[in-house]
């Protein structure tokens, strides 16, 4: 089976600030990879699909890149509403496993 | 709107079994395939099961395959994740989600808790 890895694990990062999260697949799976974005006591959110588009809705500070086994989510300007865990997910094939989560909070 | 409201948590012993709902409404439901993904607590997302729009196919990670069972009543719009064999390592909220045609989870449920201790 495919191993999804993320790093880093935990970031803490100032308002403005520009936050970049790496998801590295073990295999490739060309762009078969979500986003999504988990505040505190919530639901998970879609933010990203296809590697790079964005769901509708997102901020367009957000934004994502990459195809086969590394992929990155990019905030361009830390919001104090970004503090969330996101994860990224392969959906190529089952398993359709998720990566281990990076949280991200306020300096 | 979309809507998916999961019921049937609650608390189970070691070895018991639980059978999980989710109520679908806002979009038509026998035209998307559907996931649970369970998350213990303080931990992160785990992807459980998956079954496509018509029922022909369901996946299942191997930390359940075998004790839990996927379906759905397309009549009833309704998902159901059938738990047997329960161990303490099953506690978790667990999530049944949407898909789009291309299998990302586009609309999740508010979660159910399922708790399994003696």
């Amino acid at each position: 089976d495919i191993q999804m890895t993320q790093s880093p694990s935990s970031l803490s990062a100032s308002v403005g600030d520009r936050v970049t999260i790496t998801c590295r697949a073990s295999q490739g799976i060309s762009n078969y990879l979500a986003w999504y974005q988990q505040k505190p006591g919530k639901v998970p959110k879609l933010l990203i699909y296809a590697a790079s588009t964005l769901q509708s809705g997102v901020p367009s500070r957000f934004s994502g890149s990459g195809s086969g086994t590394d992929f990155t989510l990019t905030i361009s300007s830390l919001q104090p509403e970004d503090v969330a865990t996101y994860y990224c997910q392969k959906y190529n094939s089952a398993p359709f496993t998720f990566g281990p989560g990076t949280k991200v909070d306020i300096k | 709107q979309v809507q998916l409201v999961e019921s049937g948590g609650g608390v189970v012993q070691p070895g018991g079994s639980l059978r999980l709902s989710c109520a679908a409404s806002g979009f038509t439901f026998s035209s998307y395939g559907m996931h649970w993904v369970r998350q213990a607590p303080g931990k992160g997302l785990e992807w459980v099961a998956f079954i496509r729009y018509d029922g022909s196919n369901k996946y299942y990670a191997d930390s359940v395959k075998g004790r839990f069972t996927i379906s759905r009543d397309n009549s009833k719009n309704t998902l159901y994740l059938q738990m047997n064999s329960l161990r303490a390592e099953d506690t978790a909220v667990y999530y049944c989600a949407k898909t789009t045609v291309r299998l990302y989870l586009d609309y999740w449920g508010q979660g159910t808790l399922v708790t399994v201790s003696s």
